[in-house]
């Protein structure tokens, strides 16, 4: 079983239209969860830290569920620009100021059409 | 500008050959790391280092070596005992090794063995 698993997609997305996808994880002590971004053929790149309340960014929603042990995100009133490979990342940290390694999901493909 | 480099961005090796991919970063942090991402899978990791003269292996750590004799730079050698070694190399670094610093990410480097 993977460590973080997301579906794959792509995800096809009229733009102006919401879009949300989930991802699971397996270690249920991590405490340190996070979205990046990738471009095609790109670095990945921080979009945003998940805090246990959720938290919003923008037209951007990330919420953790830990008894589920998941996490999602949701993007509203979707831009062209919001194509791209967006990666879920669980830390393996016991506490919230320890060291872990960053286990990366392979990533949710999106594609915003006009 | 403040970030992080990767040389070269593309790389060819013959089978049998050592090659050393380069990463150099003036953000001042501690930690720095090695990615491996392969088509249809999240990044894994090669080695990291959370300190200069310091550093531990990561998930994939065969056939791979490092060095940080210098907070700035942590090269990475791929040796002819990885076996597969086709594949998109990223280096991160982040302020310290604590799991709630984002990671930055280079450029990447892609390298191909013929």
């Amino acid at each position: 079983r993977k460590e973080v698993e997301q579906d794959p997609g792509p995800f096809n997305v009229p733009e102006g239209a919401t879009v949300a996808f989930n991802c699971t994880y397996s270690n249920s002590a991590s405490q340190s969860f996070f979205w990046y971004r990738q471009d095609c053929r790109k670095e990945p790149k921080l979009l945003m830290s998940v805090y246990s309340s959720g938290n919003e960014d923008g037209r951007f929603t990330a919420q953790l569920n830990r008894a589920s042990q998941y996490i999602s995100l949701l993007i509203r009133d979707s831009k062209l620009s919001d194509s791209a490979t967006y990666l879920c990342v669980v830390a393996e940290d016991e506490t919230t100021d320890s060291w872990g390694k960053l286990q990366f999901g392979a990533g949710t493909q999106v594609v915003v059409t006009p | 500008d403040g970030g992080i480099t990767q040389s070269p961005k593309y790389l060819f090796r013959k089978e049998g050959q050592n090659v050393t991919l380069s990463c150099e970063q003036n953000l001042n942090h501690d930690a720095m790391y090695w990615y491996r991402q392969d088509p249809g899978q999240g990044l894994r990791l090669i080695y990291y280092s959370q300190i200069v003269n310091d550093f531990q292996k990561g998930d994939i750590a065969e056939g791979y070596s490092v060095s940080r004799e210098k907070k700035e730079s942590f090269p990475l050698t791929v040796t002819s005992a990885q076996k597969n070694p086709t594949a998109f190399y990223l280096c991160a670094s982040s302020l310290t090794g604590i799991s709630y610093n984002e990671q930055f990410f280079g450029p990447g480097t892609r390298l191909t063995v013929l």
